[in-house]
Formats: C-alpha cells, structure tokens, sequence
C-alpha cells in the first residue's frame, strides 16, 4: 500500500456529528486524494491535494472538507455526517505530475446511523 | 469491500482459461487509462497502464487493448487464477490536471476451480 495508513478503519456515528477521517503517508508523494466508494458508483473523487495547504474539490465535494497542513497528512471531515455519507472511504497518494499512478490506503468504513 | 460487489456486474470464468473484463470510458479527451484490482476489503491496486498513443500494452499474463474510436478499453487475464478473483476497474485521466482520476463502476470477476 506505499506506506499509506487510514485511521479508524471502522467507525460509526450519529447524524449531524463531525467525523474526521486521516490519511497518512511516508512516501513523501505530493499528491493526495479522498474518494468514496458505493455501489454502482465505483470510486468518486471527493477532494484532492498537490501540496501542503493546496487543496481543491472533486466530483462529490458537497458536505466535505479537507486539510493539508503537511506532506504526509491529509484529513477529511465531514462537518455533519448524514445517512448519505455511509460509505467506505479511501486515500490515495501519487508521486508527481510526471507519474499518473494511484496508490491506495486500506479503507474507512463509515457508518452514519 | 464485499458490499461494492455485490451490485456489479460479474465475470464468470474456470481456472485456466483466458478473462476479458471491458470497460466504456467516458473522455474522448483522456490521455492515459489504467487498470486496478480491488480484493475484499483491500484498497485498489495497480495493475497495469496505457497511454492514449498506444492500442496495446502487455504485461506479465495481462494485456490491455485501447480503442480510441468507440472509447473502449479491455484487460485480458490470460490462464486465469483463483487468485484473481476481485473486482476490477478502468480509471481514466487527461494530462495536466493533478492526475485525478475517473473511474468505471467496476466488474467482479469469479474464478472456479
């Protein structure tokens, strides 16, 4: 997994809570992403970033927002989780603008109840 | 994880012989294509890659065909094994912009011994 940790792997929350999920990385690659993952819908980009403190929305953004305050970590959190962001969630880093490779975290399942 | 599965459509096929999963990008300006293996309750991983200047890439038991015409793309898993059961997606990017990357919903592929 390119050295690339999620923290929880499970978590279950109420609606209307915060939820921050973690992202951590020791490759040093300066790409990070978050997606989501449902069924039918593949892998849907959520936000995205290509530097410390850059960050900008992806294709599901609403409802998310994200922070990069260093290289190795990008958090996202849901500022009040609804039943629509049950979902499993995963980062993913990537080396440079140069390498179009993904590599991929274990996973967050998220249960909003 | 399994629950992404079980919504996609599934790929049947008996140890040994050849697999052919396809996939309909959606870009007709995407640049660059790639193929991940998504096991249960793992994040994707990297299979293999082409560019759009190319119609075919090989790599060790798997080819990927580009057909930029029709916008298709196509894994081929020659001498399947069980341990390529998994679900498998095509994922697309255009250069230039922080290689996000667009992915398919995916095909579940069931090998039986």
């Amino acid at each position: 997994d390119a050295g690339i940790t999620q923290s929880p792997r499970h978590k279950v929350t109420e609606t209307g809570t915060p939820v921050t999920l973690r992202c951590h990385q020791t490759e040093n690659h300066r790409y990070m992403y978050w997606y989501r993952q449902d069924p039918g819908h593949g892998l849907r980009l959520i936000h995205y970033s290509y530097g410390v403190k850059d960050t900008d929305k992806g294709e599901v953004s609403d409802g998310y927002s994200v922070s990069r305050s260093k290289t190795e970590d990008f958090l996202l959190t849901l500022e009040s989780a609804t039943s629509s962001q049950t979902s499993v969630y995963f980062c993913a880093t990537g080396p440079d603008s140069f390498s179009y490779e993904q590599y991929f975290g274990p996973g967050t399942r998220l249960t909003v109840t | 994880g399994e629950s992404v599965g079980l919504h996609l459509p599934t790929l049947s096929v008996q140890e040994g012989d050849n697999s052919i999963i396809n996939c309909a990008y959606s870009n007709s300006a995407s640049d660059y294509f790639i193929w991940y293996k998504q096991e249960s309750g793992k994040g994707p991983q990297f299979i293999i890659d082409i560019r759009s200047n190319m119609d075919k890439r090989q790599g060790q038991r798997v080819t990927v065909l580009l057909n930029k015409t029709v916008k298709h793309l196509s894994l081929q898993i020659a001498a399947t094994q069980p341990g390529d059961s998994a679900v498998y997606f095509c994922a697309e990017t255009q250069f230039g912009g922080y290689n996000k990357l667009i992915f398919g919903a995916g095909t579940r592929l069931a090998v039986h011994p």
